[in-house]
């Protein structure tokens, strides 16, 4: 199974929105409402930050969303915080062996 | 609160197996998939597969299709991951997760497994 797409990296000034993308098949990201978005800290577990594509589990701010269009989802954070520095990865559902993929990840850099 | 617990660091020469546990708490360990994702350091996540605690039932990444093979035991509430004919490339942590519709909401600590001969 191939990655899904995403930026290497990504960056903005605190108070601003940034936006990543991640990019996939019809056999994925585009074919099912099954996309998710994780954020890792150094050394630390990943953390789910929206799951089916827009939805946010209890506990997430609300400043994190996610949309999809076509074959492509993103991940928006608006009022970037000093925290909010990490990697984040897409996943998705995809038919091919009704497995997961994941996305190569995108370091987000608060300047 | 829910969580999953890891079995601690281990270190294998190339050539070996090794079997990683993940024991589940404070939720219902047989009504949700296990997934298992590695993550060799300084790269992404890749996801290696799941198990249905209830069935027993797997599905693996072609990738590692007859190198891995994941179980669970019920009655402790534990799933198992095991990674045979270890390679230097296999040298990285493996996280255990729970599954929430098609996400993965709770993770373990992460296992580091060093291959070195």
């Amino acid at each position: 199974q191939s990655a899904l797409t995403q930026p290497a990296s990504v960056s903005g000034s605190p108070g601003q929105s940034i936006t990543i993308s991640c990019t996939g098949t019809s056999s994925d990201v585009g074919g099912y409402n099954y996309v998710s978005w994780y954020q890792q800290h150094p050394g630390k577990a990943p953390k789910l930050m929206i799951y089916e594509v827009s939805n946010r589990p209890s506990g997430v701010s609300n400043r994190f969303s996610g949309s999809k269009s076509g074959n492509t989802a993103s991940l928006t954070i608006s009022g970037l915080q000093a925290e909010d520095e990490a990697d984040y990865y897409c996943s998705s559902y995809t038919n091919n062996n009704a497995g997961v993929v994941f996305g190569g990840g995108t370091k987000l850099t608060v300047l | 609160q829910v969580q999953l617990v890891q079995s601690g660091a281990e270190v294998k020469k190339p050539g070996a197996s090794v079997k990683v546990s993940c024991k589940a708490s404070g939720y219902t360990f047989i009504g949700y998939y296990i997934h298992w994702v590695r993550q060799a350091p300084g790269q992404g996540l890749e996801w290696m597969g799941r198990i249905n605690p209830n069935s027993g039932g797997t599905k693996y990444a072609q990738k590692f299709q007859g190198r891995v093979t994941m179980t669970r035991d019920t009655s402790i509430s534990t799933a198992y991951m095991e990674l045979s004919r270890l390679g230097s490339d296999d040298s990285a942590v493996f996280y255990c997760a729970k599954g929430q519709g098609n996400g993965m909401d709770v993770w373990g600590q992460g296992t580091t497994v060093t291959v070195s001969s």
